[in-house]
């Protein structure tokens, strides 16, 4: 199976802060990295697939970066809205894996 | 709009199968472009992919769950459902049907999630 770690676990962060968090596979996945939002009680939510393609409807300030085994998901203006967890998932090969989340929380 | 829609029971007997569907609204079930597939999560843990069926009726398990997992579809109900057998309580988990994209498998739209609790 591909492992997929993050971090930080967790960070805290003022609205307007840019935040970056990293995402790395065991293995190389190519591009085959999607990013989700899950806020408590809720079901995850798609933000980037292949790495760097937005999903439609997520808001500009989340963008995705990298190939191979690291990665990035970033917001470059915190909101309020913003406040959750978020998880990595590699779609390259089956078992499909997620990271173990980061949560960001307001600072 | 696509909607998913988890259903089945909430309290499962240890060794017995847990049963739920995924009903699926304002799309067809039967596109060749879309995957379905069956995720969990545990309280206060990650998520875990259970497994996935195409649009070909084939399916793909995860190998730490195979021995006790079965995806099928109902296309003329528009619903794909999972049993997962011989349950303990860490089968505890909500758990989550998804829409996969062909091509890269994302999972762009989730149901709401159900909870299931395994315990006598």
């Amino acid at each position: 199976d591909i492992q997929m770690t993050q971090s930080p676990s967790s960070l805290s962060a003022s609205v307007g802060d840019r935040v970056t968090i990293t995402c790395r596979a065991s293995q190389s996945i190519g591009s085959y990295l999607n990013w989700y939002q899950q806020k408590p009680g809720k079901a995850p939510k798609l933000l980037i697939y292949v790495a760097s393609s937005l999903q439609s409807g997520v808001p500009s300030r989340f963008s995705g970066r990298g190939s191979g085994t690291d990665f990035t998901l970033t917001i470059s203006s915190l909101q309020p809205e913003d406040f959750a967890t978020y998880s990595c998932q590699q779609s390259y090969s089956t078992p499909y894996t997620f990271g173990p989340g980061t949560k960001v929380e307001i600072k | 709009q696509l909607q998913l829609q988890e259903s089945g029971p909430g309290l499962v007997k240890p060794s017995e199968t847990l049963s739920l569907t995924c009903t699926v609204s304002g799309g067809s079930i039967s596109s060749s472009t879309y995957f379905w597939g069956w995720i969990r999560q545990p309280p206060g843990k990650g998520l875990e992919w259970i497994g996935t069926i195409y649009y070909s009726g084939s399916t793909d398990y995860n190998p730490s769950l195979k021995s006790r997992v079965t995806i099928s579809v109902d296309t003329s109900k528009n619903q794909f459902s999972l049993k997962l057998s011989s349950v303990t309580a860490a089968d505890t988990a909500v758990y989550y049907c998804a829409r996969q994209v062909g091509g890269n498998e994302s999972m762009d739209v989730w149901g709401q999630g159900t909870t299931v609790i395994v315990s006598s």
